[in-house]
């Protein structure tokens, strides 16, 4: 049973590139979430998708675009990367929003904008 | 607005010691506050969580104490090991509002 599992651990763009994370997650989770930690600033909530077919905006979703794929697929796009946006960013699935049951996170992408 | 606030930012123990990290909130909807617990180079994982209708959990060595009159809910590690050294972070949650996070606490347990 992997969980949550993002691509890729690591990865450096130049400003003004893009790219995208994946994210798949197997527990048959409704809910999927996209955060970036920095230091000092704890786990910011970017977007999310409570259900297929659906996404909406966090705390901090400038900058950023996500594809809720299938019920297993959550993806985040950097559009036009900037150094600001260097951050590790987490994945995180939960049977459903609202409920009071544990988010499995996975293992983080460190991206680097130069 | 930071709608979960914990504090100390960072602390220091020996081992055997009973760190404690404390966090607020001022949404009265929540009714989830788990803590996650996170190794370096690693996603957080959950720890322990409890729910305002009790006032104590204990997991382990690991309890939170819940004030729901002040809301404020605390974290204690007894008997702590440097195996515990990790960030840790608290939460909350309701039926309506999505997992929102502190930001953080840096244990070190020495040897």
């Amino acid at each position: 049973n992997a969980g949550v599992t993002q691509t890729p651990k690591f990865q450096v763009l130049k400003t003004g590139q893009s790219m995208t994370l994946q994210c798949a997650q197997d527990m048959n989770h409704n809910s999927m979430y996209w955060y970036r930690q920095d230091p000092g600033m704890g786990l910011r909530l970017i977007y999310y998708s409570a259900s297929e077919g659906t996404t909406d905006k966090g705390e901090v979703p400038n900058g950023y675009n996500v594809s809720r794929l299938n019920k297993r697929e959550f993806s985040l796009r950097l559009e036009s990367a900037a150094p600001s946006q260097t951050s590790v960013y987490f994945c995180a699935s939960k049977l459903r929003t609202g409920a009071n049951t544990e988010a499995f996170f996975g293992q983080g992408t460190r991206l680097t904008v130069v | 607005q930071q709608q979960v606030k914990q504090s100390p930012q960072s602390l220091i123990v020996q081992k055997g010691g009973i760190p404690i990290i404390n966090c607020a909130y001022e949404n009265t909807a929540f009714d989830y506050f788990p803590w996650y617990q996170q190794f370096p180079g690693k996603g957080p994982a959950l720890l322990i969580a409890i729910r305002p209708d009790v006032s104590e959990k204990k997991e382990g060595r690991f309890t939170i104490s819940f004030n729901k009159s002040a809301k404020q809910f605390s974290l204690h590690i007894m008997d702590s090991q440097p195996g515990d050294s990790a960030t840790y972070f608290c939460a909350a949650s309701s039926g309506s509002e999505k997992l929102v996070f502190g930001k953080g606490t840096k244990l070190t347990v020495n040897p």
